[in-house]
């Protein structure tokens, strides 16, 4: 089934490791995106990428690094894990940005940093 | 980004048409309105969106008022399957990216 694959599906991580989320769309799509969700709140944009080897800053981008070698893989490092990192994270992506499209959303990572 | 106004919670009874209201009153021409919802734990699914004509699909229909200052998102026949948290979003023209904010929670009651 086309989509959107996320790994790994949930994670306990020691404060100060780091990590790599991993998001790979099998689409074609252009466009990528990190959002992390908290309970009780919506849905916050991270980093996003419009195209391959392009990435930009979203609302909440500090403490992550993001990287877009080709057009499948959109890759999220946490470099030095802190616990406010404790989140569900979902990547997305659509055909093209601007986003007259709609997201396809990956199924989340549920990370737990202590 | 458009600013957007939705009801915290509503309820509806199985069977029976949603109807989720969005204001968004300060769009501009250009702009579109996107819907998602998201069932509990899931990622975000895309509904529907529009700018200016009314739209359908196999999930909902999207009426949006003549002056383009709101919209309501409506489900004809709701199942227990379509309780979820229901996002209006208008992501402005030109812009990369959707900015969720904390959306409708919709309860379709047996």
């Amino acid at each position: 089934t086309a989509g959107i694959t996320q790994a790994p599906t949930s994670q306990i991580l020691a404060a100060g490791r780091s990590m790599t989320l991993r998001c790979t769309q099998d689409m074609r799509h252009n466009a990528m995106y990190w959002y992390r969700q908290d309970l009780g709140l919506g849905l916050r944009l991270i980093h996003y990428s419009n195209t391959a080897g392009t990435t930009g800053k979203g609302e909440v981008p500090d403490g992550y690094s993001v990287s877009r070698a080709n057009t499948d893989d959109f890759p999220l490092t946490l470099a030095s894990a802190v616990p406010s990192q404790t989140s569900v994270y979902f990547c997305a992506s659509s055909p093209t940005a601007p986003a007259n499209y709609g997201y396809t959303f990956g199924s989340g990572t549920r990370l737990t940093v202590v | 980004d458009a600013k957007t106004t939705q009801p915290t919670s509503m309820d509806c009874a199985e069977g029976r048409a949603a109807n989720l209201p969005c204001n968004h009153s300060t769009i501009s021409g250009n702009e579109y309105v996107y819907w998602y919802r998201q069932i509990h734990s899931q990622g975000p699914q895309y509904i529907i969106h529009g700018l200016k004509n009314n739209e359908t699909n196999e999930m909902a229909s999207l009426i949006i008022t003549e002056d383009r200052k709101s919209s309501t998102l409506i489900l004809p026949h709701a199942t227990l399957r379509d309780t979820a948290v229901y996002y209006c979003i208008v992501p402005g023209f030109g812009n990369e990216k959707l900015t969720f904010g904390t959306g409708t929670r919709l309860t379709i009651i047996p």
